[in-house]
């Protein structure tokens, strides 16, 4: 009954490779999330998606393609990927787009090393 | 430049103690502010959220407070316990809606 979770929880792929992570979430969220976190544990946001519309988008390298089928998924797809890419991607979902005044439910990560 | 800034080194406390964490921030006036807690390999994890208007906040053995003066939140878990040993994230709404953005996170060791 795991609320919000990722697969594959490990990635490990070569420089210019292409590669999908998945996102499902089973609370009936309409909001969901792509935070990056890198080695100094920095969580940033990547994406947000709420009821399969892109809302924010920040500043991250096209080669990210999030797509959102429907509003319980949101998947990441990486084209050509770089070492830089490495880190824990975390999938993230709230009941609505006021994520500050809604707390955020987070899957347990995708650890991406690129070599 | 937008900061929200934690402790970075480790915080090491003793069992029964009171830990207390900081996260400053400069440059943003977020309506709410959230704590979380992570384990290693594993997500974060709601903890607490507090608004503007609010001085305290507790559940159980946590504690947070915001001043908006200050702009400071101060995290308290009384009576720590070995179990609390965890890195811990404070966040911020940062003016755009379903934006949260997280600080740099402490990591708590609670010993015997």
């Amino acid at each position: 009954d795991t609320a919000v979770s990722q697969t594959p929880k490990y990635l490990v792929t070569q420089m210019g490779n292409d590669k999908s992570i998945k996102c499902e979430q089973n609370l009936g969220h309409d909001t969901m999330y792509w935070y990056k976190q890198d080695s100094k544990k920095f969580l940033k946001i990547m994406f947000s998606y709420n009821n399969k519309e892109l809302i924010i988008n920040e500043t991250v390298p096209n080669r990210f393609s999030p797509k959102s089928p429907d509003k319980a998924h949101l998947n990441l797809h990486i084209n050509s990927l770089e070492l830089g890419d490495s880190a824990v991607y975390f999938c993230a979902s709230s009941p609505s787009t006021a994520s500050g005044r809604s707390p955020l439910h987070f899957g347990n990560g995708t650890r991406l090393t690129v070599t | 430049s937008q900061k929200i800034e934690q402790n970075s080194e480790a915080l090491n406390i003793q069992e029964g103690k009171t830990a207390t964490l900081t996260c400053n921030y400069t440059n943003y006036s977020p309506a709410y502010l959230q704590w979380y807690r992570q384990d290693p390999g594993r997500g974060p994890v709601f903890l607490l959220l507090i608004r503007e208007n609010e001085k305290e906040k507790r559940k159980e053995r946590l504690k947070v407070t915001f001043d908006t003066t200050l702009k400071q939140s101060l995290f308290h878990i009384t009576a720590s316990q070995p179990a609390d040993s965890a890195t811990y994230l404070c966040a911020l709404d940062t003016g755009t809606a379903s934006k949260l953005t997280f600080g740099t996170g402490t990591r708590l060791q609670v010993t015997l």
